[in-house]
Order: structure tokens, then sequence, then C-alpha cells
């Protein structure tokens, strides 16, 4: 079974820049979560998906910060503009049907640099 | 605010002695607690899990331990290999939404 799979891996911008993430989640999950992982810190849910649907993006800053995920399938989480404590690794998640005892399956997330 | 506190930030054990992770929580809509194993350049792997009604849970070398009336859990890490060096975060999830809050993560190092 193929993993979640995200794009890029790496990303160094300037601040003040715009970025773009790209998730494909495994395939047949509903759910699609967006986490940031700053560095020695836990994962922090940014948005979650259930479809294409948002149910949940009370953490995700708004005035930079915007997601989307078409058809229910792939989503993209864009930055812009960029902050240097934007600096993370965003990790992409999915799960079946997003709740119960539900295991998140992760990807390998895209470090973002912001200089 | 950070709704589970994870200690210690690190440790280091070597090879076949015994590793434990400890958390601690105040929310009592908490229902589910995962812990996630994460190597570097990757993401978060559920490792095990347990749920308040149950003391403890074991798969394999790994084992939760939980204390419902003192709110707090962990992870106990048996036998350990230098494979298990990894960062591990201990996470809870909320009842209601099911949204997870996780810890800050434990790096563990295992020496030969």
């Amino acid at each position: 079974e193929a993993g979640v799979a995200q794009s890029p891996r790496y990303k160094i911008i300037e601040k003040r820049q715009s970025v773009a993430f790209w998730c494909n989640p495994i395939s047949g999950h509903a759910t699609l979560y967006w986490y940031q992982q700053i560095l020695g810190q836990g994962p922090k849910l940014l948005i979650q998906f259930q479809n294409n649907g948002v149910v949940d993006d009370s953490q995700l800053p708004k005035d930079r910060f915007s997601a989307e995920r078409l058809k229910g399938v792939d989503s993209t989480l864009k930055i812009q503009p960029a902050k240097l404590e934007d600096s993370a690794v965003y990790l992409c998640a999915s799960s079946f049907a997003g709740g119960g005892d539900e295991k998140l399956f992760f990807g390998s997330g895209t470090q973002l640099s912001v200089l | 605010q950070q709704q589970v506190k994870q200690s210690p930030q690190s440790l280091i054990v070597q090879k076949g002695g015994i590793s434990i992770i400890n958390c601690a929580y105040e929310n009592t809509a908490f229902d589910y607690f995962p812990w996630y194993q994460q190597f570097p350049g990757k993401g978060p792997a559920l490792l095990i899990a347990i749920r308040p009604d149950v003391s403890e849970k074991k798969e394999g070398r790994f084992t939760i331990s939980f204390n419902k009336s003192a709110k707090q859990f962990s992870l106990h890490i048996m036998d350990s290999q230098p494979g298990d060096s990894a960062t591990y975060f201990c996470a809870a999830r909320y009842a209601n939404d099911y949204k997870l809050s996780f810890g800050a993560g434990t790096t563990v190092t295992v020496r030969a």
C-alpha cells in the first residue's frame, strides 16, 4: 500500500515570499490533516478536511495560510507571505474516516526554512 | 498551552536497557492515548495506544502503563535496541472531536 506522499521534501525561501506544499493521501482515506512541527515540539494541527470539506481550521493562521482539497483527494497548503517563525516541518496525514481509534498515517513532511 | 506534558526531553540508554518516557495531562475529556515513533526525516508512525479503562498494554517490547487517577501514562521500551533510537511522542485525543494533542517529544538514543 502506498503511503502519504508529500512534496517538495525541502524548501528554502526568504521572508515575505510565498510557498506551497502538496499532499496526496492514501487511496480511499476520507480525512486529511496538515500539521506544523516546529523543531523540538510535537506536531500541531493546522487544518483537517473530511473529503473536500473543512472540519477544523481553528489553529490555521488564516491571514497568511490557506489550504484546499479539491475533489476530496490531493491537498495543497499555501503560505503567503512567509514569516521567519513559519520555519518548520509541515506534515500531511490521512485516515480512513477520521473517527474512533483510527490510525493516522503521516507523510515524511516538507521541511521549510524561511530566511 | 501544552495539553500534554512529556518528559524527559532526551535520554540515553545502553543496549538491552529499559527506556521510560512519562506523560501527564489535565483534561479529563481525553479518551485515547497513542504513542508515535518518529525517525529523522520521516513522519511520526503509530507505535502503540491505550484507552483509559485499561491500566497496561503490551506489544512486543513496548508497554504503556496508564494511571487514570494520577492522569499520567508512560511508555516503557524493554531490551532497548539501537534501532529504537528515535523521537517518541505521546498524544491524547479529545473524545468529542477526535483532535490529537501531542507532547513535545523525547529523543531516545540507544548505545550499542
